[in-house]
């Protein structure tokens, strides 16, 4: 059973401030790791595909790394905005020979950016 | 362009009855998904189409749950004899081949009364 986790599972932030987050996974099998943003009433948004060690990946004021030998992923965002409110989930593939499949997601990271 | 498509967007059912989700992946993208998010969980993987056949199954968590995608676009997620733990909210995604990012609809909340 893969398991993924992510941390912290809420986070109330300042407007203007930066924040980041975790999300850890099983090391071995390792084929790609997703970053997607989930606001309410609306589609997950794929935010990175993230498939190299040490790869750094940014999209405007968020960037994520990654490290697949300790098996862990940080999301940054920087000067947080009421609209990044929402609900960041990471999700890993693993390798199986056949190309893209199903995720396995973590909980989530639940942030509130408050005005 | 037009995203992944979910209809219904809310179904309310009782149990033990039979309910049809359905997909409408974007257009030209041969792989689709189905996932499902209980209360306080990530989503789970269901199954996973290549084309019109089922290439992993795996997640389905038993045999009420069917889905097929017989032209190898529109998906349709069927669930027999419903219970309440099936509530939740099933989403559906869609990729190119040889691309790895998914685009999600935005999904069908079922409640099973």
């Amino acid at each position: 059973i893969l398991n993924v986790e992510q941390s912290p599972q809420s986070l109330h932030v300042q407007e203007g401030d930066s924040t980041n987050f975790t999300c850890s996974f099983p090391s071995s099998n390792f084929y790609a790791l997703h970053w997607y943003r989930w606001e309410t009433a609306k589609s997950p948004e794929a935010l990175f595909v993230m498939t190299l060690n040490g790869d750094e990946k940014k999209k405007g004021r968020i960037s994520a790394t990654l490290n697949t030998k300790e098996g862990y992923s940080y999301l940054y965002i920087k000067g947080s905005q009421p609209e990044d409110s929402a609900t960041y989930l990471c999700a890993f593939m693993v390798y199986s020979g056949g190309g893209a499949d199903g995720l396995t997601f973590g909980k989530g990271t639940h942030l509130i950016i408050q005005p | 362009g037009a995203g992944v498509s979910q209809t219904p967007s809310n179904k309310v059912t009782e149990k033990g009855k039979y309910v049809e989700l359905r997909c409408d992946p974007i257009s030209g993208h041969t792989a689709l998904y189905w996932y499902r998010q209980s209360l306080g969980q990530g989503p789970e993987f269901l199954i996973y189409f290549q084309g019109t056949g089922a290439a992993d199954d795996s997640g389905l968590p038993n045999d009420r749950f069917f889905a097929v995608r017989p032209e190898g676009s529109v998906s349709t997620l069927k669930i027999q004899r419903t219970e309440r733990g099936d509530s939740a909210v099933y989403l559906c995604a869609s990729s190119l081949m040889g691309e790895d990012t998914q685009y999600f609809g935005p999904g069908t909340r079922l409640t099973v009364l």
